[in-house]
């Protein structure tokens, strides 16, 4: 079985300040590894994922994600953040095998407040 | 857009009212999925399918029930629904073959009073 731990539950900062959203998880499999985003009374979109190779995945909005095994993390980065960034970030992962079941295993979720 | 059409997008019932939530795809992807949200717990796995008629548990699924009689419909059902229940209920489809990627509906907002 697969956790995910986001440490966060509220981060608030300023427009153009660098942010980071900090993701653990657990599982006794690879992994692949997902950060989506929920705007207010919207469904979940996809910002970025790790299947493999580079460890740092580059996402869409300007998003970064470096997967580290050793630490068992997958922290979102963004050099400079905007307005239109606030919303709640969702990390999860899922067995990298084919289990037959293909479910993600999500975290509490991270709500980023930017302020102007 | 994904093709994933949920309804109702919202819904206010009684407690021990019987409530189904509809979730239907124009993919024709074999998993579907359903999973509430609610604060502070992200979003949890109740029910998923692999296909028309094969259907499993998640991590919460006490006091749901669901069914795929038809590749693009997928129905989440509460037979007696309780103030517990009350949450956002997400619809989701398996996107890519083995990457583990979903994509999701807008979600249905229940209350249950």
């Amino acid at each position: 079985a697969q956790s995910v731990t986001q440490l966060d539950s509220q981060v608030p900062v300023f427009e153009e300040a660098p942010v980071e959203l900090r993701c653990n998880y657990s599982s006794s499999v690879s992994v692949y590894l997902f950060w989506y985003v929920q705007y207010p009374n919207q469904g979940l979109q996809l910002l970025l994922k790790y299947l493999s190779g580079s460890t740092l995945v580059k996402g869409i909005n300007g998003f970064e994600a470096e997967f580290n095994k050793s630490q068992t993390s997958f922290h979102l980065r963004k050099p400079s953040v905007h307005i239109s960034d606030t919303a709640e970030y969702f990390c999860a992962v899922s067995p990298s095998m084919d289990t037959g079941r293909r479910a993600l295993t999500f975290g509490s979720g991270t709500r980023l407040q930017v302020q102007p | 857009d994904a093709g994933i059409t949920q309804s109702p997008r919202h819904k206010v019932t009684e407690t021990g009212t019987p409530v189904t939530l509809r979730c239907h795809q124009t993919e024709n992807h074999r998993y579907m999925y359903w999973y509430r949200q609610d604060p502070g717990h992200g979003l949890r796995l109740i029910h998923y399918s692999y296909g028309v008629k094969d259907t499993d548990k998640g991590e919460v699924s006490d006091g749901y029930s669901v069914s795929r009689s038809k590749t693009e419909d997928f129905l989440l059902t509460l037979e007696s629904a309780t103030s517990s229940q009350t949450s956002v209920y997400f619809c989701a489809i398996s996107a890519g073959r083995d990457t583990g990627e979903l994509f999701f509906g807008e979600g249905s907002r229940l209350t249950v009073l």
